[in-house]
């Protein structure tokens, strides 16, 4: 079935820019889905369809995607983006969602 | 305004039988598809299931033949039977809509736990 490989963790300071990859096989070709979560809360989208942001989610939530590797960018981090994020796609060889493993972004 | 509310979760001993039901307000079930969705504590998210709006059905490896995901439209109501409960199907289970088959789970419920153990 199909993988999604995230980075266990991610780190940046207050008010730099943190990238968050998700790599698979092609997943260019693939829509792309991003959610925050945090601790002890449901998570939330904040992107998807690669790039298209939610009504609420703030500019600095963007995304991309291309070849093996989609990659979500938080611009001008700050403490309260410090959460889990997880991509997901849809595997149309077996009506799967597919999940990655999930970032821990650590604000410093 | 768009509502999921999970309930049903608790402690159940190994081998045993849970129903989680998902009460939806705001959109309809049954013209959208809807996901289950499990975290395992300290661990990530793992989708259980899926029921389209013209009520195919999809599952998890994991849980496949154990679990089985319907809805009443009359309720607006979805639900996860869960069967022959083991210690690695504790979680936090989620409901979520799925915007269409290749699309985005844009409304998420609260989760409720299940809990396998003796």
């Amino acid at each position: 079935s199909y993988v999604l490989t995230q980075p266990p963790s991610v780190s940046v300071a207050p008010g730099k820019t943190a990238r968050i990859t998700c790599g698979g096989n092609n997943v260019g070709n693939e829509g792309v889905h991003w959610y925050q979560q945090r601790p002890g809360q449901a998570p939330i989208l904040v992107i998807y369809y690669d790039s298209a942001r939610p009504s609420g989610i703030p500019e600095r939530f963007s995304g991309s995607n291309s070849g093996d590797t989609a990659t979500l960018t938080i611009s001008r981090v700050e403490a309260g983006d410090e959460a889990d994020y997880y991509c997901q796609v849809w595997d149309s060889s077996s009506d799967h969602v597919i999940f990655g493993g999930g970032t821990k972004l650590t604000v410093l | 305004e768009v509502q999921l509310v999970e309930s049903g979760g608790g402690l159940v001993q190994p081998g045993g039988s849970l129903r989680l039901s998902c009460a939806v307000s705001g959109f309809s079930v049954s013209g959208n598809y809807m996901s289950w969705v499990r975290q395992a504590p300290g661990k990530g998210l793992e989708w259980v299931s899926v029921i389209y709006s013209g009520g195919s059905t999809y599952y998890a490896d994991s849980v496949k033949d154990r679990f089985t995901i319907s809805r009443d439209n009359s309720k607006n109501t979805l639900y996860l039977q869960m069967n022959s409960l083991t210690a690695e199907d504790t979680a936090v289970y989620y409901c979520a809509r799925q915007y269409q088959r290749n699309g985005q789970l844009d409304y998420w419920g609260q989760g409720t736990l299940v809990t396998v153990s003796s």
